[in-house]
Protein backbone atom coordinates (compact mmCIF):
# COMPACT_ATOMS: atom_id res chain seq x y z
CA UNK A 1 0.00 0.00 0.00
CA UNK A 2 1.66 3.43 -1.41
CA UNK A 3 -1.24 5.56 0.71
CA UNK A 4 -2.03 6.66 -3.71
CA UNK A 5 -5.49 6.08 -4.99
CA UNK A 6 -6.54 6.70 -8.28
CA UNK A 7 -10.65 6.29 -9.90
CA UNK A 8 -11.72 4.96 -11.71
CA UNK A 9 -10.15 1.55 -12.17
CA UNK A 10 -11.73 0.60 -15.57
CA UNK A 11 -13.00 3.64 -18.09
CA UNK A 12 -14.36 2.81 -21.82
CA UNK A 13 -14.70 5.91 -23.76
CA UNK A 14 -15.17 6.28 -27.63
CA UNK A 15 -12.91 8.21 -30.06
CA UNK A 16 -13.21 11.92 -29.72
CA UNK A 17 -14.33 11.84 -26.36
CA UNK A 18 -13.11 13.64 -23.36
CA UNK A 19 -11.92 12.24 -20.11
CA UNK A 20 -10.87 12.77 -16.36
CA UNK A 21 -9.05 10.43 -13.87
CA UNK A 22 -8.34 11.49 -10.99
CA UNK A 23 -5.67 10.81 -8.55
CA UNK A 24 -5.00 11.09 -4.44
CA UNK A 25 -1.97 11.75 -3.18
CA UNK A 26 -0.14 10.75 0.00
CA UNK A 27 -0.75 13.26 2.44
CA UNK A 28 2.09 15.66 2.45
CA UNK A 29 2.77 14.70 -0.82
CA UNK A 30 3.34 18.35 -2.94
CA UNK A 31 4.69 16.71 -6.10
CA UNK A 32 2.35 14.28 -8.09
CA UNK A 33 3.33 12.80 -11.86
CA UNK A 34 1.64 11.03 -14.38
CA UNK A 35 2.70 7.94 -16.62
CA UNK A 36 1.20 6.42 -19.43
CA UNK A 37 1.73 3.02 -19.67
CA UNK A 38 0.73 1.10 -23.18
CA UNK A 39 0.53 -2.63 -22.91
CA UNK A 40 3.79 -4.30 -22.89
CA UNK A 41 5.93 -1.55 -22.53
CA UNK A 42 7.55 0.57 -19.55
CA UNK A 43 5.18 3.76 -18.06
CA UNK A 44 6.08 6.98 -20.00
CA UNK A 45 6.17 10.38 -18.24
CA UNK A 46 3.16 12.70 -19.19
CA UNK A 47 3.85 15.37 -16.86
CA UNK A 48 4.71 16.64 -13.25
CA UNK A 49 3.06 19.28 -10.82
CA UNK A 50 4.56 20.81 -7.97
CA UNK A 51 2.24 23.26 -5.67
CA UNK A 52 0.03 23.18 -8.32
CA UNK A 53 2.01 24.33 -11.05
CA UNK A 54 3.06 22.43 -13.87
CA UNK A 55 7.05 21.65 -13.80
CA UNK A 56 7.76 19.33 -16.75
CA UNK A 57 6.10 17.70 -19.40
CA UNK A 58 7.11 14.42 -21.45
CA UNK A 59 6.30 14.14 -25.18
CA UNK A 60 2.78 14.63 -24.92
CA UNK A 61 0.21 16.78 -26.84
CA UNK A 62 -1.34 19.95 -25.37
CA UNK A 63 -4.98 17.73 -25.21
CA UNK A 64 -3.60 16.20 -22.25
CA UNK A 65 -3.97 18.53 -19.57
CA UNK A 66 -3.88 18.21 -15.28
CA UNK A 67 -4.43 20.05 -12.14
CA UNK A 68 -3.47 19.43 -8.70
CA UNK A 69 -5.33 21.12 -5.64
CA UNK A 70 -4.30 21.92 -2.70
CA UNK A 71 -6.16 18.86 -0.66
CA UNK A 72 -3.50 16.59 -2.14
CA UNK A 73 -5.67 15.29 -5.19
CA UNK A 74 -5.27 16.36 -9.20
CA UNK A 75 -6.39 15.35 -12.27
CA UNK A 76 -5.41 14.14 -15.66
CA UNK A 77 -7.68 15.29 -18.49
CA UNK A 78 -7.62 14.29 -22.07
CA UNK A 79 -9.39 15.94 -25.18
CA UNK A 80 -10.26 14.29 -28.48
CA UNK A 81 -9.49 10.84 -27.44
CA UNK A 82 -7.81 8.84 -30.06
CA UNK A 83 -7.41 4.97 -29.82
CA UNK A 84 -3.73 5.17 -29.30
CA UNK A 85 -4.28 6.70 -25.96
CA UNK A 86 -5.92 3.18 -24.57
CA UNK A 87 -3.27 2.35 -21.74
CA UNK A 88 -3.10 2.20 -17.77
CA UNK A 89 -2.40 6.29 -16.18
CA UNK A 90 -0.37 6.12 -13.40
CA UNK A 91 0.11 8.51 -10.64
CA UNK A 92 2.88 8.91 -9.13
CA UNK A 93 2.98 11.41 -5.62
CA UNK A 94 6.66 12.51 -3.70
CA UNK A 95 7.55 14.78 -1.44
CA UNK A 96 9.40 17.70 -1.83
CA UNK A 97 10.15 19.37 -5.41
CA UNK A 98 10.20 15.68 -6.84
CA UNK A 99 14.00 16.09 -7.06
CA UNK A 100 15.86 13.80 -8.94
CA UNK A 101 16.34 11.51 -6.35
CA UNK A 102 13.01 11.48 -4.71
CA UNK A 103 11.12 8.23 -4.84
CA UNK A 104 7.73 8.24 -5.91
CA UNK A 105 4.67 6.44 -4.92
CA UNK A 106 2.34 5.12 -7.41
CA UNK A 107 -1.15 4.65 -7.32
CA UNK A 108 -2.80 1.54 -9.23
CA UNK A 109 -3.70 2.77 -11.94
CA UNK A 110 -6.85 3.29 -14.43
CA UNK A 111 -7.10 1.15 -17.05
CA UNK A 112 -8.32 3.06 -20.26
CA UNK A 113 -9.77 1.53 -23.15
CA UNK A 114 -11.18 3.83 -25.93
CA UNK A 115 -13.42 2.00 -28.76
CA UNK B 1 10.91 7.37 -25.39
CA UNK B 2 12.14 4.76 -23.61
CA UNK B 3 16.13 5.60 -21.87
CA UNK B 4 16.78 1.88 -20.47
CA UNK B 5 16.79 -1.43 -22.30
CA UNK B 6 16.41 -4.49 -19.85
CA UNK B 7 17.49 -7.68 -20.42
CA UNK B 8 16.17 -10.19 -20.50
CA UNK B 9 12.85 -9.68 -21.38
CA UNK B 10 11.41 -12.70 -20.22
CA UNK B 11 12.96 -15.17 -17.54
CA UNK B 12 11.88 -17.93 -15.69
CA UNK B 13 13.57 -19.80 -12.99
CA UNK B 14 12.19 -22.44 -10.45
CA UNK B 15 11.87 -21.45 -6.51
CA UNK B 16 14.75 -20.90 -4.56
CA UNK B 17 17.30 -20.22 -7.04
CA UNK B 18 18.36 -16.43 -7.90
CA UNK B 19 17.48 -13.94 -10.76
CA UNK B 20 19.50 -11.48 -12.37
CA UNK B 21 17.84 -8.10 -14.50
CA UNK B 22 20.45 -6.10 -16.41
CA UNK B 23 19.49 -2.28 -17.33
CA UNK B 24 21.03 -0.31 -19.58
CA UNK B 25 20.68 3.46 -20.23
CA UNK B 26 22.17 6.05 -22.61
CA UNK B 27 22.34 9.55 -20.91
CA UNK B 28 23.71 10.41 -17.33
CA UNK B 29 21.72 10.11 -14.57
CA UNK B 30 21.47 10.74 -10.98
CA UNK B 31 20.09 7.94 -10.01
CA UNK B 32 18.81 4.40 -10.88
CA UNK B 33 15.81 3.31 -9.65
CA UNK B 34 14.08 -0.48 -9.75
CA UNK B 35 9.98 -1.07 -9.78
CA UNK B 36 8.29 -4.31 -9.62
CA UNK B 37 4.76 -4.78 -10.94
CA UNK B 38 1.75 -7.49 -10.34
CA UNK B 39 -0.12 -8.11 -13.49
CA UNK B 40 -0.56 -4.51 -14.86
CA UNK B 41 -1.14 -2.40 -12.00
CA UNK B 42 0.38 -0.10 -9.65
CA UNK B 43 4.65 0.38 -9.74
CA UNK B 44 5.99 -0.71 -6.27
CA UNK B 45 9.56 1.15 -5.34
CA UNK B 46 12.03 -1.59 -4.84
CA UNK B 47 15.48 0.27 -4.21
CA UNK B 48 17.35 3.74 -5.49
CA UNK B 49 20.86 3.89 -5.71
CA UNK B 50 22.06 6.82 -6.71
CA UNK B 51 25.20 7.74 -9.43
CA UNK B 52 27.52 7.33 -6.55
CA UNK B 53 26.95 4.35 -4.96
CA UNK B 54 28.14 1.18 -6.86
CA UNK B 55 26.09 -1.13 -4.72
CA UNK B 56 23.14 -1.37 -2.61
CA UNK B 57 21.28 -4.20 -0.59
CA UNK B 58 17.99 -4.47 0.74
CA UNK B 59 16.43 -7.66 1.92
CA UNK B 60 16.92 -10.46 -0.85
CA UNK B 61 17.55 -7.38 -3.62
CA UNK B 62 20.81 -6.65 -4.69
CA UNK B 63 21.89 -3.73 -7.31
CA UNK B 64 24.28 -2.78 -9.01
CA UNK B 65 25.37 0.62 -10.80
CA UNK B 66 28.54 0.83 -12.98
CA UNK B 67 28.15 4.44 -14.66
CA UNK B 68 31.16 3.75 -16.72
CA UNK B 69 29.33 1.45 -18.18
CA UNK B 70 26.01 2.73 -18.32
CA UNK B 71 24.43 -0.28 -16.84
CA UNK B 72 23.20 -1.38 -13.81
CA UNK B 73 21.92 -5.42 -12.39
CA UNK B 74 19.17 -6.37 -9.77
CA UNK B 75 19.79 -9.96 -8.13
CA UNK B 76 16.74 -11.48 -6.32
CA UNK B 77 18.36 -13.93 -4.04
CA UNK B 78 16.47 -17.35 -3.08
CA UNK B 79 13.25 -16.47 -5.44
CA UNK B 80 9.65 -17.52 -3.99
CA UNK B 81 6.80 -17.44 -6.63
CA UNK B 82 5.62 -14.59 -5.22
CA UNK B 83 7.95 -12.67 -6.80
CA UNK B 84 6.42 -13.21 -10.14
CA UNK B 85 6.28 -9.89 -11.70
CA UNK B 86 7.16 -7.24 -14.08
CA UNK B 87 10.52 -5.00 -12.85
CA UNK B 88 11.53 -2.23 -14.22
CA UNK B 89 14.69 0.06 -14.41
CA UNK B 90 14.00 4.32 -14.12
CA UNK B 91 16.56 6.04 -14.67
CA UNK B 92 16.39 10.51 -12.72
CA UNK B 93 18.16 12.04 -15.24
CA UNK B 94 20.62 14.67 -13.98
CA UNK B 95 19.75 18.43 -14.47
CA UNK B 96 16.96 19.07 -17.72
CA UNK B 97 13.97 20.79 -17.09
CA UNK B 98 11.70 18.00 -16.23
CA UNK B 99 12.26 17.83 -12.42
CA UNK B 100 12.02 14.58 -10.97
CA UNK B 101 11.07 12.89 -14.25
CA UNK B 102 11.53 9.13 -14.36
CA UNK B 103 12.58 7.37 -17.51
CA UNK B 104 11.27 3.88 -17.31
CA UNK B 105 12.91 0.62 -19.36
CA UNK B 106 10.30 -1.71 -21.08
CA UNK B 107 10.65 -4.11 -18.21
CA UNK B 108 11.77 -7.78 -17.52
CA UNK B 109 8.81 -10.36 -16.94
CA UNK B 110 10.16 -12.38 -14.35
CA UNK B 111 8.29 -16.03 -13.77
CA UNK B 112 9.05 -17.89 -10.55
CA UNK B 113 7.45 -21.52 -10.58
CA UNK B 114 6.60 -23.57 -7.69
Amino acid sequence: ETGVTQSPTHLIKTRGQQVTLRCSSQSGHNTVSWYQQALGQGPQFIFQYYREEENGRGNFPPRFSGLQFPNYSSELNVNALELDDSALYLCASSLARGRVGDTQYFGPGTRLTVL
Amino acid sequence: SQQGEEDPQALSIQEGENATMNCSYKTSINNLQWYRQNSGRGLVHLILIRSNEREKHSGRLRVTLDTSKKSSSLLITASRAADTASYFCATGNAGGTSYGKLTFGQGTILTVHP
